[in-house]
């Protein structure tokens, strides 16, 4: 059985440039959450999607930006990548009939020079 | 959303001693979960505590959650270097398992 798998593993992009990051959630699972964790760092909530759509949102400006399939997949992208934007992606995929098990993928490395 | 104090930020320990990290809530905690984190890695769910007074093991990990659902405590008992990484506590911020704001973490290094 698959678990959480996120693709690319690492990334470095330049300022100003677009990314986008891949979650593929484990299977029977619905949900996907994304989170930023800057290094030394909790990990910090950024969205979650279920259905399609954009369910829960955190403190984020309108930079980052996601996607689910029908599949479950997900994409997170973020424009204007500033300096900050630095930080290992996470995503956690779960399931909507029991939320609290969340599983997380290995994560995606983001540098921006 | 709640903030979520851990303490201490570090720690090194001689393998075979006990060890605890503590997780402080500003609010109410409506469930907690801990997971551990290899550097620069994803995160491993340990466990998850609801009900205040509760109590979990995992083989020589223990978490409890006070009676008052502020402050939970993870017990390492005879640690390894198997227990070295980055021990992260997260509430649930909407009481749904939705939204978990998570500690800044406690790095353990065990030295062998």
């Amino acid at each position: 059985d698959a678990g959480v798998t996120q693709s690319p593993t690492h990334l470095i992009k330049t300022r100003g440039q677009q990314v986008t990051l891949r979650c593929s959630p484990k299977s029977g699972h619905d949900t996907v959450s994304w989170y930023q964790q800057a290094l030394g760092q909790g990990p910090q909530f950024i969205f979650q999607y279920y259905e399609e759509e954009e369910r829960q949102r955190g403190n984020f400006p309108d930079r980052f930006s996601g996607h689910q399939f029908p599949n479950y997949s997900s994409e997170l992208n973020v424009n204007a990548l500033l300096l900050g934007d630095s930080a290992l992606y996470l995503c956690a995929s779960s399931f909507s009939l029991r939320p609290y098990e969340q599983y997380f993928g290995p994560g995606t490395r983001l540098t921006v020079t | 959303s709640q903030e979520l104090e851990q303490s201490p930020q570090s720690l090194i320990v001689q393998e075979g001693k006990n060890l605890t990290i503590n997780c402080t809530s500003s609010k109410t905690l409506y469930g907690l979960y801990w997971y551990k984190q290899k550097y620069g890695e994803g995160l491993i769910f340990l466990m998850m505590l609801q009900k205040g007074g509760e109590e979990k093991s995992h083989e020589k990990i223990t978490a409890k959650l006070d009676e008052k659902k502020q402050q939970s405590s993870l017990h390492i008992t005879a640690s390894q270097p198997s227990h070295a990484g980055i021990y992260l506590c997260g509430a649930d911020d909407d009481n749904a398992g939705n939204m978990l704001t998570f500690g800044g973490g406690t790095r353990l290094m065990v030295k062998p």
